[in-house]
């Protein structure tokens, strides 16, 4: 029933270790992103894909890489892991700009990584 | 000078009374103003959106805009404890999927 899901939901690591976030969500939406929430709550994004292909790459260190499999699923693989990678990951889907121009992309939000790098 | 500034608060009202959230930009750009919710330990989710100034009511939620001053709001009616949450503002430029978000006012309604 759940739109957009995350695994896991906690990730403690220790510092230097390669880890995954998977994403997956059952919207049918073509664009998917990645968004890292740090412990003072600021919300930023990473990464947005749609249909496959990268939008947007902020600058986010090259540890740090997405992948999209098929438009429902949007990874994310973490190497070598660093204390300050400590935050709550979370990935997003919207659907597709309408042809009348910009409408609102409503992003749903998944629940979730806490990742945790001691 | 940051793009957008939130006060984090917290917030802690009683219930029933009226909240008043705000956040100020600098870019002229921004086109689509929206407002998030998010609960403890939850992802955010849109409660209210506006790409014009002026106001938009949605029940006990009203949205202002005024884009003169670069400066948007959020009115809570008749607070409720369910209310209590972090709430965010995002913005968006025309043609991009890009948003940008303000650190969250976190608010608390106490019964």
């Amino acid at each position: 029933d759940t739109a957009v899901s995350q695994t896991p939901k906690y990730l403690v690591t220790q510092m230097g270790n390669d880890k995954s976030i998977k994403c997956e969500q059952n919207l049918g939406h073509d664009t998917m992103y990645w968004y890292k929430q740090d412990s003072k709550k600021f919300l930023k994004i990473m990464f947005s894909y749609n249909n496959k292909e990268l939008i947007i790459n902020e600058t986010v260190p090259n540890r740090f890489s997405p992948k999209s499999p098929d438009k429902a699923h949007l990874n994310l693989h973490i190497n070598s892991l660093e204390l300050g990678d400590s935050a709550v990951y979370f990935c997003a889907s919207s659907p597709t700009l309408g042809l009348a121009g910009a409408k609102l992309k409503t992003q749903y939000f998944g629940p979730g990584t806490r990742l945790l790098v001691l | 000078q940051k793009e957008v500034e939130q006060d984090p608060g917290p917030l802690s009202v009683p219930e029933g009374a009226i909240v008043s959230l705000n956040c100020t930009y600098s870019n002229s750009a921004f086109q689509y103003f929206m407002w998030y919710r998010q609960y403890s330990r939850k992802g955010p989710e849109l409660l209210m959106y506006t790409y014009s100034s002026g106001n938009k009511e949605d029940g006990r939620f009203t949205a202002q805009v005024d884009k003169s001053s670069k400066y948007i709001s959020l009115f809570i009616r008749d607070s409720q404890p369910s209310d209590s949450a972090t709430y965010l503002c995002a913005f968006r430029s025309y043609n991009t999927d890009k948003l940008i978000f303000g650190t969250g006012t976190r608010l608390q309604v106490f019964p």
